[in-house]
């Protein structure tokens, strides 16, 4: 079965420490890759996305995530986090590159905490 | 901007009612999901449409059902509400294999 899994559940950090946050995913073919960020009390929405080309895909608010496809990762980092950072990401995965459906998978999510 | 809505934000249900969550987007994107956010557990997806009056069971469909009976309205529906339905619902839409863009949510409580 197709899975997403995001190694880490909670993760606390100070402010100005940088932030790697894991995903990988168990499907041999041609994916897209999204990182989406929920803010308390918000509505999800996308930090960055890759679908081909460069495999340092930069996204909102000074996200930045590789795609690895040897080992079939796409980890999130940020070089320094800030208080307003607090939110759960979640790791996602299109297995149905090209197809009509769009079907997404998720991974269980990591709450970020972010202490000033 | 893509703006999905959803009827409620939050509901309040009794056990064994049938109730009705409803989300419309204004994208005109053919595919519409539905998931279900429970803390631990990430999403999961309960149906999805790709198109009107099509679709997809997801990887809980038990206890649900859905329609789409117009390109923009994908509603949700739980024949006999039960305690282990309480949740959060998001609903979100997409243009084929693109990004997707999701309602704010609707919190539902059964009691």
């Amino acid at each position: 079965a197709q899975s997403v899994s995001q190694h880490n559940h909670h993760v606390i950090l100070s402010e100005a420490a940088s932030l790697e946050l894991g995903c990988n995913y168990s499907y041999g073919g041609t994916v897209n890759l999204f990182w989406y960020v929920q803010y308390p009390g918000q509505h999800l929405q996308l930090l960055l996305k890759y679908f081909s080309g460069d495999p340092l895909v930069k996204g909102i608010k000074g996200f930045e995530a590789e795609f690895i496809k040897s080992k079939f990762s796409f980890n999130l980092r940020k070089p320094s986090v800030q208080w307003s950072d607090t939110a759960e990401y979640f790791c996602a995965v299109n297995l149905d590159r090209g197809s009509t459906l769009g079907r997404l998978y998720f991974g269980r999510g990591t709450q970020l905490t972010v202490w000033p | 901007d893509v703006k999905v809505t959803q009827s409620s934000r939050y509901l309040v249900k009794r056990t064994g009612e049938k109730v009705f969550l409803e989300c419309v987007q204004d994208m005109d994107h053919e595919n519409m999901f539905w998931y279900r956010q429970d803390p631990g557990l990430g999403l999961r997806l309960i149906y999805f449409s790709y198109d009107v009056k099509m679709k997809e069971k997801g990887d809980i469909p038990e206890g649900y059902s859905v329609s789409r009976e117009k390109k923009e309205r994908f509603s949700l529906i739980l024949e006999s509400a039960s305690t282990n339905q309480t949740s959060m619902y998001l609903c979100a839409s997409s243009f084929r294999d693109n990004e997707q863009f999701f309602g704010p949510g609707t919190r539902l409580t059964v009691l």
